[in-house]
């Protein structure tokens, strides 16, 4: 079992909607999760950073975790064609197994649709 | 200026052809990294470096070498590119410390003939 899943999409929605994007993780030891945001032809930069004690807010986004079923979420409110991008989830370093660096999800490609 | 940058932004070569991807960073960090991201398999490890002295390998290092030659400053090479090398790769740097947010370069877009 990889250490996240994360569906790949495509997600089509219209300007306006609520958009859910979701993330399996396999270690119920992880503390803490990223969710990176990646425009058409950028690197990925941090959109939100959150502990795994429940839900953090900024602006139109909220990312929720639920430890009992690991389970990462981004909810974006009143979505807009600017969110349109790919967005990847991202899961600690286990360095339990020696592992030292990020770990990331497929990503899912979004677009707002006006 | 942007605090990561790497070279070329885009490169064409053929097969068994030597390639080099250079990727230089403003913040100060240690840590430095080089993903390659294919649609449907999303960002892949391909080295790391927490300082100069210290290279290891990532997810699939097989085909690829670095170098490490300051602080700044981290390079990739593929020694005989093949057409399986296409891909978008990107040069990131982060602080020290388990997770630390990872800062990415804009990314180059190889294509192998």
């Amino acid at each position: 079992q990889k250490e996240v899943e994360q569906d790949p999409g495509p997600l089509s929605v219209p300007e306006g909607a609520i958009v859910s994007l979701n993330c399996t993780y396999s270690n119920s030891a992880f503390q803490y999760f990223m969710w990176y945001r990646q425009y058409s032809r950028k690197g990925p930069e941090l959109l939100m950073y959150t502990y795994s004690s429940g839900n953090k807010e900024d602006g139109r986004f909220t990312a929720q975790v639920d430890k009992s079923s690991k389970y990462i979420s981004l909810f974006i409110r009143d979505s807009q064609p600017s969110d349109s991008a790919t967005y990847l989830c991202a899961i600690p370093p286990d360095s339990g197994a020696g592992s030292y660096q990020l770990t990331f999800g497929k990503g899912t490609k979004l677009s707002v649709i006006p | 200026d942007a605090d990561v940058t790497q070279t070329p932004r885009n490169r064409i070569t053929k097969t068994g052809k030597r390639i080099m991807l250079e990727c230089s960073q403003t913040k100060g960090h240690d840590r430095m990294y080089w993903y390659r991201q294919d649609p449907g398999l999303g960002l892949r490890l391909i080295y790391y470096s927490f300082d100069v002295k210290d290279i290891n390998k990532g997810e699939i290092s097989d085909g690829y070498s670095v170098s490490r030659q300051a602080q700044a400053k981290f390079s990739l090479s593929l020694e005989s590119a093949i057409p399986n090398q296409t891909a978008l790769y990107f040069c990131a740097t982060s602080g020290t410390g388990l997770g630390n947010e990872q800062f990415f370069g804009p990314g180059t877009r190889l294509t192998v003939l």
